[in-house]
Parts: C-alpha cells; sequence; structure tokens
C-alpha cells in the first residue's frame, strides 16, 4: 500500500478485555516497529521486528503486551486483561531496512474503561 | 538510556517569522536523529532524517542541523505559515533500528 495502515483506529475496551491491534507496513519493508504514545508524551519504543523475527520486545510494559509478525507482513499487537494505564496512541511504523527513514500510521486510539 | 528533551513545549508566532526548534539528547553515540510532525489525532510525518556523519538536511523551508559533540539538534522553518502549526517530534537513535523521542514542541502559527 501506500502507506502504513492501522486497525481499528479507535478501541473502547472495558477493563480485563483482550484487545488486539493490526499494522500493515509499506510493501516491502523488513523492519516494523510498534511505539506507544501517551498523551502529551513523545513515542515509546516497544518492539521491533526484522521480517518475522522479533529481535528486540524490551519495551514492552508487561506480560500482558504480546507482538507477532508470522509471515514478514502484518503484524499484530495483543493486550490480555486491558488496564486502564494501557489507555495510550499504539503508533506502528516500518523502514526498508536497519538505519533508513521510519514511516508511521495514523495509530489507534486504545480507551480502556 | 539516551533521553531526548526539546525546548520550548509550545511556541506561537505570527505568519511569516522564522521558527527555530531545538532538541538536546544525553548520549552523543548516536546512529541516526530524524525530525517528525504530528498533526492532532494523527499519526507521524516524516520531515528530515540527518546521519550521524552528516551536519545538516535541508527539504524545502526546512533546514536541521545537528551538532553530535555538544549532543544537539536544530530545525529551523523559514517563513512560517498557518499551515505549520502541528507538534514536531525530535527522535534520536542509538543503534540501527530504535527511536528515543522527545516530548515535543506545539507551534501554533497565528494568521
Amino acid at each position: 500500500g501506500a502507506g502504513v495502515s492501522q486497525s481499528p483506529r479507535y478501541k473502547v475496551a472495558k477493563r480485563g478485555q483482550d484487545v488486539a491491534l493490526r499494522c500493515d507496513p509499506i510493501s516491502g519493508h523488513v523492519s516494523l516497529f510498534w511505539y506507544q504514545q501517551a498523551l502529551g508524551q513523545g513515542p515509546e519504543f516497544l518492539t521491533y521486528f526484522q521480517n518475522e523475527a522479533q529481535l528486540d520486545k524490551s519495551g514492552l510494559p508487561s506480560d500482558r503486551f504480546f507482538a507477532e509478525r508470522p509471515e514478514g507482513s502484518v503484524s499484530t499487537l495483543k493486550i490480555q486483561r486491558t488496564q486502564q494505564e494501557d489507555s495510550a496512541v499504539y503508533l506502528c511504523a516500518s523502514s526498508s531496512g536497519a538505519g533508513t527513514e521510519a514511516f508511521f500510521g495514523q495509530g489507534t486510539r486504545l480507551t480502556v474503561v | 538510556k539516551q533521553e531526548v528533551t526539546q525546548i520550548p513545549a509550545a511556541l506561537s508566532v505570527p505568519e511569516g517569522e522564522n521558527l527555530v526548534l531545538n532538541c538536546s539528547f544525553t548520549d552523543s553515540a548516536i546512529y541516526n536523529l530524524q525530525w517528525f510532525r504530528q498533526d492532532p489525532g494523527k499519526g507521524l510525518t516524516s520531515l528530515l532524517l540527518i546521519q550521524s556523519s552528516q551536519r545538516e538536511q535541508t527539504s524545502g523551508r526546512l533546514n536541521a542541523s545537528l551538532d553530535k559533540s555538544s549532543g544537539r539538534s536544530t530545525l529551523y522553518i523559514a517563513a512560517s505559515q498557518p499551515g505549520d502549526s502541528a507538534t514536531y517530534l525530535c527522535a534520536v537513535s542509538s543503534n540501527d533500528y530504535k527511536l528515543s523521542f522527545g516530548a515535543g514542541t506545539t507551534v501554533t502559527v497565528r494568521a
């Protein structure tokens, strides 16, 4: 596609629910990233994939957060048993390779009530 | 851990004035630095990417400088327009993938 696409754009979850956020990177981009952005803050790194391999998941806040990219293209960020502190915008980015320009999607705004 | 600071947090200027946005980072051993623009409720749009070996990068009315030794980058926007109103984010990569972001500078250009 023309850019990074994320769905849904908005998600409201009740506390304790599981959610799945989807990211379609730019076609051919081998690198894929997930970031979390709290209101009024800059994005914080969550995890990084190179093709289907998850090379860094050091930013995932807890074991309730899980990300996958099974075929090296589309990625899903899953949050189990959501908590209010998980409310944030989740941004996905992709790039053509290490050290190259990162392109971001529109983000998914998650609100946990 | 890389810490990125952007000052000021907010800036309001009349149309036509030049904008100067500052970014500082604590670890000078960086791979590259990227400036982004974020409009309300939207994702990030990449503006400029400066590799660690470069001193500056230019695109249209935008110019970004990088001084690794002092841990600073500056984004200059010439002849500002109301359409330049947005939040500008600076991001530093200390390896070849992970970006550390500042909190951003919110710019308002008054018509």
